[in-house]
């Protein structure tokens, strides 16, 4: 079975640090890298993505960092703000035939404190 | 823009009964999704569609059924329900013509209680 593994599964965070969520994967055919924000109450909804052919992609505090030879991939989110506290979730697919269906790590509750 | 819209947002079942998740999207997507999120394990696929008229199960389809007769609507049923069924259910689609566009859109959720 394709599988994200996800860590920590929870995380608390001074206002102003660095966020850092990891994940790592097993099937080498992934070539899709999402990270989904939910709220509470709320459906998961698309924050930042990559794919495998660079190591960094960075969307105003969002970076995402991947190591394709170790088949990881982290979210950072600099300078944490309340705003922030949310369960993310990391998730990989692939272009197979049939389908582009994702594959979710278990989620990070990250909790953002003034 | 409406998105993906799921009714109902919280539902009641006994054991037993059968219900049916409504699920609609506007974007003219052809891939949709039905995931399952229980607390501490991520979301699970249900089931799935590329398109109308074709369906394929997910992850963990026991106890589920769905149809996809219009490119707009995916909706999910459950026959007899039982407590193991207790979960948010979560319907998602897709344009899915590349990795680049597997973008999933959320619905908001229905959170389904079986008692």
């Amino acid at each position: 079975q394709q599988q994200v593994k996800q860590s920590p599964q929870s995380l608390i965070v001074q206002k102003g640090g660095i966020s850092i969520i990891n994940c790592a994967y097993e099937n080498t055919a992934f070539d899709y890298f999402p990270w989904y924000q939910q709220f509470p109450g709320k459906g998961p909804a698309l924050l930042i993505a990559i794919r495998p052919d660079v190591s960094e992609k960075k969307e105003g505090r969002f970076t995402i960092s991947f190591n394709k030879s170790a088949k990881q991939f982290s979210l950072h989110i600099m300078d944490s703000q309340p705003g922030d506290s949310a369960t993310y979730f990391c998730a990989a697919s692939y272009s197979g035939a049939g389908s582009y269906q994702l594959t979710f790590g278990k989620g990070t509750k990250l909790s953002v404190i003034p | 823009n409406a998105g993906v819209t799921q009714t109902p947002k919280f539902r009641i079942l006994k054991i037993g009964q059968s219900m049916t998740l409504q699920c609609a999207q506007d974007m003219n997507h052809n891939y949709m999704y039905w995931y399952r999120q229980d607390p501490g394990m991520g979301l699970k696929l249900i089931y799935y569609s590329v398109g109308a008229g074709i369906t394929d199960k997910g992850e963990v389809p026991n106890g589920y059924n769905v149809s996809r007769s219009t490119t707009e609507d995916f909706p999910l049923r459950l026959e007899l329900a039982a407590p193991s069924q207790t979960s948010v259910y979560f319907c998602a689609s897709s344009s899915g013509r590349t990795y680049r566009d597997t973008e999933a859109f959320f619905g908001q959720g229905t959170r389904l209680t079986v008692v």
